[in-house]
C-alpha cells in the first residue's frame, strides 16, 4: 500500500525566512495531496492542497510543488511568522478515497 | 455549519477496560475516517466508511477494536480490553467524495490507558 515519508521530523526558522518541507510517496496512482496544519494540543487543519494534473499552486505565502516522476512533493512557506509555528503533515490520497499522512514536521519560527 | 464532533474528549482506563469513542460527521459527508494518532506520531488509518459501508478496515486490530456506523451518518469506535499501547488520540474526519476532497477533522478523543 501507499506510504507517505515526510523528510523533516523538525525545522527551525527564523522569521522572515523561508521553510520547506519533503514529502515522498510510493503508490503512483496517488493523485491529490494536501498539507495539514495541528497546532499545540488541537486538531489537524487543512492548509492547502496539490493535484497530480498540475506542478505548482501557490495561496498566499504557501506554495505546494509536485514532481510525479520523482514521487516527491514539499510545502514552502515564505517570509514565515511566527504564527507558523507548528507540526505539518503531508498526505497522499491514493485510490477509494484513502488517505494517507507523514509523520510529521515540527516547525519552529524564532523571532 | 458544524464541524465534526468528537466524544469523549478524554478518557483514562485501566488496562482491560473498554471505552467507545462517538463521531457526528459534517453533515452531507458520505465518508468517514477513524485515524489513531500516539504522541509525536502522524494519523495513522483505522478504518474508513462510505455511507454505512465499510471500505477498508485493514489496519484495525479486529481482536479488539471495532467499528460501525449504522445510518451512514454518526459513527463509533469501539476498544475492547484496553492495552497501554492503545494510548493515543483518536481522530475522526470526513469528506464528501467528488468535492474539493478535503478531510475536515474533529477535535480527536485522547485516550490514556494505565
Amino acid at each position: 500500500g501507499e506510504k507517505v515519508e515526510q523528510h523533516e521530523s523538525t525545522l527551525s526558522v527564523r522569521e522572515g525566512d523561508s521553510a520547506v518541507i519533503n514529502c515522498t510517496y510510493t503508490d503512483t496512482a496517488s493523485s491529490y495531496f494536501p498539507w495539514y496544519k495541528q497546532e499545540a494540543g488541537k486538531s489537524l487543519h487543512f492548509v492547502i492542497d496539490i493535484r497530480s494534473n498540475v506542478d505548482r499552486k501557490q495561496s498566499q505565502r504557501l506554495i505546494v510543488l509536485l514532481d510525479k516522476k520523482a514521487k516527491r512533493f514539499s510545502l514552502h512557506i515564505t517570509a514565515t511568522q511566527p504564527e507558523d509555528s507548528a507540526i505539518y503533515f503531508c498526505a497522499a490520497r491514493t485510490g477509494n478515497y484513502k488517505y494517507v499522512f507523514g509523520a510529521g514536521t515540527r516547525l519552529k519560527v524564532i523571532a | 455549519e458544524a464541524g465534526v464532533t468528537q466524544s469523549p474528549r478524554y478518557a483514562v482506563l485501566q488496562e482491560g477496560q473498554a471505552v467507545s469513542f462517538w463521531c457526528d460527521p459534517i453533515s452531507g459527508h458520505d465518508t468517514l475516517y477513524w485515524y489513531q494518532q500516539p504522541r509525536d506520531q502522524g494519523p495513522q488509518l483505522l478504518v474508513y466508511f462510505r455511507d454505512e459501508a465499510v471500505i477498508d478496515n485493514s489496519q484495525l486490530p479486529s481482536d479488539r477494536f471495532s467499528a460501525v456506523r449504522p445510518k451512514g451518518t454518526n459513527s463509533t469506535l469501539k476498544i475492547q480490553s484496553a492495552k497501554q499501547g492503545d494510548t493515543a488520540t483518536y481522530l475522526c474526519a470526513s469528506s464528501r467524495t467528488g468535492s474539493t476532497g478535503q478531510l475536515y477533522f474533529g477535535e480527536g478523543s485522547k485516550l490514556t490507558v494505565l
